[in-house]
């Protein structure tokens, strides 16, 4: 049982690239969400998918964009990669938004 | 006033001690209470997840849920250095999740 796959664990990219980050879970959970995790700003919520085709904004949405065409995945991709999204982002999902969540483990992204 | 405050730390004891871990929340609306251990460059895993108040133990961790303080503790008994992370609590409703900042704890052998 593999959990929540995240791919790849690091990356690199210039300013104004694009680029999909890969998200997959095993355990047929219906909800999904990405974070990103940056220093002193702890777990902010990017977007969320409560089954597939549903999908929402969290708290920092802006400059990402998300689907959800099956149960299984959850891609996040990036429009045009600027600095300030240089983080960690972490996949997570769980049967419902109230209970505890399995996280991935994690892509660093660096922008350059 | 942010809706969960957990005090950074970074907080160390040594083997052996018990830690005490705590995180204050402002909306008595929260239902689920939850921590989670992080160790460097992994991510989070759950530890203990209450519903509503009380006591859960798990071995040597006892999570505590105070819902008329707004309070909640996770206390670690016969500390080891294997227990040095970073612990997150969490909280919310079946809309939303709200996460503390998370407190470092170093076990120094």
């Amino acid at each position: 049982n593999a959990g929540v796959t995240q791919t790849p664990k690091f990356q690199v990219l210039k300013t104004g690239q694009s680029m999909t980050l890969q998200c997959a879970q095993d355990m047929n959970h219906e909800y999904m969400s990405w974070y990103r995790q940056d220093p002193g700003m702890g777990l902010r919520l990017i977007h969320y998918s409560v089954g597939a085709g549903i999908t929402d904004q969290g708290e920092v949405p802006n400059g990402y964009n998300v689907s959800r065409s099956t149960t299984e995945d959850f891609p996040l991709r990036l429009l045009s990669a600027a600095p300030s999204q240089t983080s960690v982002y972490f996949c997570a999902s769980s049967s419902r938004v109230g209970y505890g969540y399995t996280f991935g483990s994690g892509t660093r992204l660096t922008v350059v | 006033q942010k809706e969960v405050e957990q005090d950074p730390g970074p907080l160390s004891v040594p083997e052996g001690a018990i830690v005490s871990l705590n995180c204050t929340y402002s909306n008595s609306a929260f239902q689920y209470f939850m921590w989670y251990r992080q160790y460097s460059r992994k991510g989070p895993e759950l530890l203990m997840y209450t519903y509503s108040s009380g006591n859960k133990e798990d071995g040597r961790f006892t999570a505590q849920v105070d819902k008329s303080s707004k309070y909640i503790s996770l206390f670690i008994r016969d500390s080891q250095p294997s227990d040095s992370a970073t612990y997150l609590c969490a909280m919310g409703d079946n809309r939303k999740l709200i996460w503390g900042l998370g407190t470092s704890l170093g076990v120094n052998p």
